[in-house]
C-alpha cells in the first residue's frame, strides 16, 4: 500500500520562472493538502482540494495555484518564481475526520 | 502572538531520561490536537493525536487542556531513535482532515548515549 508520493524529489529553478509540483495521495484517500516549510520553521498550510475543487486556502499569494484529478492526484504550480519560494513542498492526504499523512516533500531551490 | 506556540529547543537528554514538551494555542475554536515527528530533511509523521482524557501510546503520553489551551508531549525512557523535532499541531475540524492544520516551530529534541 503505496503511501503519499512526491515528485520530483529535488527541483531548482531561477526567479521568475514557473514550477509544477505533483503529489499521488495514498491509496483511499480523497483530500489532498499542500504546505511550504522554510527552514526551521513549521509547515504553513497552502490549500486543500477535495472532489477536484479548492476547498480551503491558506495566507498564500495567487502564484501559487493548485489542481486536483479525477484519480485524487494534484498539482501545485508556483508562478514568478522569489527566491522567498525556496522551501520543502510537502503533501499530505487524508479521508473526512482521519488525520493527514505526509509525502516526502519536494525540495525546491531558487537561484 | 502565534497560533501554535511550543517550547524553544533544542533539548538534549541522556538515554532512559524522561522528557516533556510543552505547547499552547490560540484559537479555542481547535477541534483536532496531534503530534507530529519530523526526522531532519524528512516529511512530518504523524506520532500521536491528542484527546481530552489524555491518551498514552507506550513510552508516549499526550495531554489537553481545553481550558488552558495547552498540550503536552511526554516521553519516557528515551531512546537514541526518539532523536528528531517535535511539531505541535492544532486543526480546527475534527479528525485533523480539514484544510488548515497549524504547526509550531517544533522543539528539537536530542537523545544522547
Amino acid at each position: 500500500d503505496a503511501g503519499v508520493t512526491q515528485s520530483p524529489t529535488h527541483l531548482i529553478k531561477t526567479r521568475g520562472q514557473q514550477v509544477t509540483l505533483r503529489c499521488s495521495p495514498k491509496s483511499g484517500h480523497d483530500t489532498v493538502s499542500w504546505y511550504q516549510q522554510a527552514l526551521g520553521q513549521g509547515p504553513q498550510f497552502i490549500f486543500q482540494y477535495y472532489e477536484e475543487e479548492e476547498r480551503q486556502r491558506g495566507n498564500f499569494p495567487d502564484r501559487f495555484s493548485g489542481h486536483q484529478f479525477p484519480n485524487y492526484s494534484s498539482e501545485l504550480n508556483v508562478n514568478a518564481l522569489l527566491l522567498g519560494d525556496s522551501a520543502l513542498y510537502l503533501c499530505a492526504s487524508s479521508l473526512v475526520n482521519q488525520p493527514q499523512h505526509f509525502g516526502d516533500g519536494t525540495r525546491l531551490s531558487i537561484l | 502572538r502565534k497560533e501554535v506556540e511550543q517550547d524553544p529547543g533544542p533539548f538534549n537528554v541522556p538515554e532512559g531520561a524522561t522528557v516533556a514538551f510543552n505547547c499552547t494555542y490560540s484559537n479555542s475554536a481547535s477541534q483536532s490536537f496531534f503530534w507530529y515527528r519530523q526526522d531532519c530533511r524528512k516529511e512530518p509523521k504523524l506520532l500521536m493525536s491528542v484527546y481530552s482524557s489524555g491518551n498514552e501510546d507506550g513510552r508516549f503520553t499526550a495531554q489537553l487542556n481545553r481550558a488552558s489551551q495547552y498540550i503536552s508531549l511526554l516521553i519516557r525512557d528515551s531512546k537514541l531513535s526518539d532523536s528528531a523535532t517535535y511539531l505541535c499541531v492544532v486543526n480546527y475540524g475534527s479528525g485533523g482532515s480539514q484544510g488548515n492544520l497549524i504547526f509550531g516551530k517544533g522543539t528539537k529534541l536530542s537523545v544522547k548515549p
